[in-house]
């Protein structure tokens, strides 16, 4: 199956400034077929980004995807105090589906 | 708006059986596959299998083959997450997801069931 690892595990940022998230992908994503949820304590998680680029319905356009193959970064150009959470890619390109272990965006 | 939506929380003992629910609305539940998603406490998110309410074809991910069962019932719109014996290492939260496509990607989320199991 295909392993995905995200970086950095922890990013402290302040409201305001650039989160650049990382996903790194032990083969190449088939399709760039590459999803990114955000999590917050105690919720379901919530669909961002599809298809490495593509933005869910109602999401802010400060978040954005990019990459393709092996590499893909999930960016927040302007983080709102409501931004902060756990973070997940998901590949869906080769069966079986995974998921990355998570980055935590917390407030610095 | 779509909507899923999970039974309660549960709280059973090694051995027991369990059976966890997902009720879709406003969506043509029987055409969407409908996945289910694992998070133990602290831990991040493991996919379980998807199912096409349609016609109850149903993808497991190797690590879930033969440990859960998943069904649906597509005259109620409800799908299904099935334990013959627990164990306490299934304690976790448990989530189902509409799948978009062809079963890509969860688009929708049901606000999650919580399964502890202990003696």
């Amino acid at each position: 199956e295909i392993v995905l690892t995200q970086s950095p595990g922890t990013l402290s940022l302040s409201p305001g400034e650039r989160a650049t998230l990382s996903c790194r992908a032990s083969q190449s994503v088939s399709s760039n077929h590459l999803a990114w949820y955000q999590q917050k304590p105690g919720q379901a998680p919530r669909l961002l980004i599809y298809a490495a680029t593509s933005r869910a319905t109602g999401i802010p356009d400060r978040f954005s995807g990019s990459g393709s193959g092996t590499d893909f970064t999930l960016t927040i150009s302007r983080l709102e105090p409501e931004d902060f959470a756990m973070f997940y890619c998901q590949q869906y390109g080769t069966s079986p589906w995974t998921f990355g272990q998570g980055t935590k965006v917390e407030i610095k | 708006e779509e909507q899923l939506v999970q039974s309660g929380a549960e709280v059973k003992k090694p051995g027991e059986s369990l059976k966890i629910s997902c009720k879709g609305s406003e969506f043509s539940f029987s055409n969407y596959w409908i996945g289910w998603v694992r998070q133990m406490p602290g831990k991040g998110l493991e996919w379980m299998g998807i199912i096409w309410p349609g016609d109850s074809d149903i993808t497991y991910s190797p690590s879930f083959q033969g440990q859960v069962t998943i069904s649906a019932d597509k005259s109620t719109s409800t799908a299904y997450l099935q334990w013959n014996s627990l164990k306490a290492t299934d304690t976790a939260m448990y989530y189902c997801a509409r799948m978009a496509g062809s079963g890509s990607y969860g688009d929708y989320w049901g606000q999650g069931s919580l399964v502890p199991v202990s003696s």
